[in-house]
């Protein structure tokens, strides 16, 4: 089975840099996601990493470690537009379902 | 651009009733999903499908069922609405071609289900 854990909430200001982490225990999984949800909205797809290392979509970054079961999401030049929940994610080797942390609710002030 | 779409958006029924959440795409994805959600709250797995035919059980799967008789066609039925049943259900569709395994998950816009 999976477990992720990621912060409930972070704040951060305007054009700050801003590190979401996600933790994981796993029996196997293909690759690390990340999705944006906005309010009352549905969540689209940010990032994925297969592979340990940083991918880099511009002011979104994501970062892999599979030996420390670790991965982040960065968002650099925050804007307001920014504010949503930050989830990650993981494809199961199992049963190649795909299963979701609980959820970071970035909050970005003026 | 992903087209996946649901209906309806918001739905208020009475305990005891059965409702069927419609979710369609038009992407010709095989792997089909739906999620349950309440607001604030992480999303939970409640079936998902691998094609035509393919049902399988996620987390929350006890209390409803699914059909997927058609590739873009994956309804989710509740015979019998509780209040505890209340929350947000989200559909989402993924490629399973090629390399699936990075494959992401387009979502419909949802449906917010209150049972009285």
């Amino acid at each position: 089975g999976q477990s992720l854990e990621q912060p409930s909430e972070v704040t951060a200001v305007e054009g700050a840099i801003v590190q979401i982490n996600c933790t994981y225990q796993t029996s196997g999984f293909y690759g690390l996601s990340w999705y944006q949800q906005h309010d009352g909205g549905a969540p689209t797809f940010l990032s994925y990493n297969a592979l340990d290392g940083l991918e880099e979509t511009g002011r979104f970054s994501s970062f892999l470690s599979r030996s420390d079961s670790y991965g982040y999401l960065l968002l650099q030049e925050l804007q307001m537009k920014d504010s949503a929940s930050y989830f990650c994610a993981v494809r199961d080797q199992e049963n190649n379902d795909m299963r979701f942390g609980a959820g970071t609710r970035l909050t970005v002030k003026p | 651009e992903a087209d996946i779409y649901q209906t309806p958006r918001y739905l208020v029924i009475g305990t005891g009733k059965k409702i069927t959440l419609e979710c369609s795409q038009t992407m010709g994805h095989d792997k089909m999903y739906w999620y349950q959600q309440d607001p604030g709250m992480e999303l939970h797995l409640i079936h998902y499908s691998y094609g035509v035919n393919s049902t399988e059980k996620g987390d929350l799967s006890s209390e409803s069922t699914v059909s997927r008789i058609r590739t873009e066609h994956f309804p989710l039925t509740l015979e019998s609405a509780r209040p505890s049943h209340t929350s947000q259900y989200l559909c989402a569709s993924s490629e399973e071609g090629g390399r699936w395994w990075n494959s992401p998950l387009h979502f419909g816009n949802g449906t917010r289900l209150t049972v009285t």
